[in-house]
């Protein structure tokens, strides 16, 4: 069975520091991941995702995540933080059983960035 | 192009009623899954449909129940409501239900408070 877990439910950074938001997987097949951003009193909206290409991978917003096989890892980055940037950050894997797709996320990881 | 939109927006309900959400996919997609958040949690997966056929479902009583339309909208209903279904519930399309990294758009949900 898939799972992931997202180290850290909150993230504190100053506006210009680098952001690291931690995602490590379990899957027993080749994962396909994913990393979605959602601000206050909205949806899910898609970052950026793994599907077995490049393992380093560009997302929007200046977002890029590193698929690390050895680590089972998945780790958000950012080298420069924006006001923006503050939301809840989840990363999922794609489990495919019983013939469809279905995401599992991960808690969450909420960021907030000062001044 | 209008994005996967949800109906209502909020909802007040009280014990033992029954609630139904709506969802419309985005146009051409043919699969929709349902969501659940509860506060400071990740979004767990409720059902999936695809065609009008459910091909999935997550760990939830039967007071859940879903349906998909011809026109590939879908409904969730939820009877005799408990304090604890009280949570977003984000609805997502998919172009289809079985491609693995499938990207699935999320609608901005409904939020739903039992009292």
């Amino acid at each position: 069975a898939q799972s992931v877990t997202q180290l850290g439910s909150h993230v504190s950074v100053s506006e210009g520091a680098l952001v690291l938001l931690r995602c490590n997987y379990s899957s027993s097949v080749p994962p396909y991941l994913f990393w979605y951003v959602q601000y206050p009193n909205q949806g899910l909206q898609l970052l950026l995702k793994y599907t077995s290409a490049a393992t380093l991978v560009k997302g929007i917003n200046g977002f890029e995540a590193e698929f690390k096989k050895s680590e089972t890892s998945f780790h958000l980055t950012k080298p420069s933080a924006h006001m923006r940037d503050a939301a809840e950050y989840f990363c999922a894997v794609t489990s495919f059983s019983g013939g469809y797709n279905k995401l599992i996320f991960g808690a969450g990881t909420r960021l907030a960035v000062h001044p | 192009d209008a994005g996967v939109t949800q109906s209502p927006t909020h909802l007040i309900k009280t014990r033992g009623q029954h609630v139904t959400l709506r969802c419309s996919p985005i146009s051409g997609h043919k699969s929709v899954s349902w969501y659940q958040q509860v506060l400071g949690q990740g979004p767990q997966f409720i059902f999936q449909y695809y065609e009008k056929e459910e091909r999935g479902r997550g760990n939830f009583p039967d007071r859940f129940s879903a349906r998909q339309f011809p026109n590939y909208s879908s409904e969730l209903n939820v009877n005799a409501l408990l304090l604890g279904d009280s949570a977003l519930y984000l609805c997502a399309s998919s172009l289809e239900d079985r491609a693995v990294g499938n990207e699935q758009f999320f609608g901005p949900g409904t939020r739903l408070t039992v009292l």
